[in-house]
């Protein structure tokens, strides 16, 4: 079975520019959470999906978004880009909304110049 | 907001030794977890615990929930260069959000 996946691995944007991040859950799982993990720190949970619905958000300001589609799989979508979003944005999925263990992808790093 | 801090930041041990993270929340959880990040990799679910005062054992790794769930530790008995990474507990508050800790890095040498 494959684990969760993220696309792209690694990207470079220009501060200003928007950014969509990509994440396919483990078959059978319907809650995807996104985080934020800066060089050196642990990760900052950003948003929570379960069927479709949002299920938590993080202290993030509103130029991060997301959405789960039919499929379980979601999206991150960043605007207006800054230097200090530059992290690896990590996608973890669960079988529930919170009492499990997550399984996480291996992320996408994003560097903004 | 919760906060979850971990102690130490960081620890150089010699292989056979032993190794210890401590990890406190500002606020009751209803479970903690834990993750290792092995350098240049993501987090790696460990173990849940649920209970208040629970202790469970993997193999060399031993994991306890304080009596007041609030805190947290993880113990590795005769470390082996494998163990080296960072470890992270994760709790879960009222909300369903899992607020990671500051971390713990270690590094093993023989």
């Amino acid at each position: 079975d494959a684990g969760v996946t993220q696309s792209p691995t690694h990207l470079i944007k220009t501060r200003g520019q928007h950014v969509t991040l990509r994440c396919s859950p483990i078959s059978g799982h319907k809650s995807v959470s996104w985080y934020q993990q800066v060089l050196g720190q642990g990760p900052q949970f950003i948003f929570q999906y379960y069927e479709k619905e949002e299920r938590g958000r993080g202290n993030f300001p509103d130029r991060f978004s997301a959405r789960q589609f039919p499929n379980y799989s979601s999206e991150l979508n960043v605007n207006a880009l800054l230097l200090g979003d530059s992290a690896l944005y990590l996608c973890a999925s669960s079988s529930g909304t919170g009492v499990y263990g997550y399984t996480f992808g291996s992320g996408t790093r994003l560097t903004v110049v | 907001g919760q906060q979850v801090m971990q102690i130490p930041q960081y620890q150089h041990v010699q292989e056979g030794e032993d190794f210890t993270t401590y990890c406190n929340s500002s606020t009751t959880l209803s479970n903690i977890q834990w993750y290792k990040q092995r350098p240049g990799g993501h987090p790696v679910f460990l173990i849940q615990l649920v209970k208040s005062g629970e202790v469970k054992k993997q193999k060399r790794l031993t994991f306890q929930f304080g009596e007041a769930k609030k805190n947290s530790s993880l113990h590795i008995t005769a470390t082996q260069t494998t163990d080296v990474g960072t470890y992270f507990c994760a709790g879960t508050g009222t909300a369903s959000k899992l607020t990671f800790g500051t971390g713990t890095r270690l590094q093993v040498t023989l």
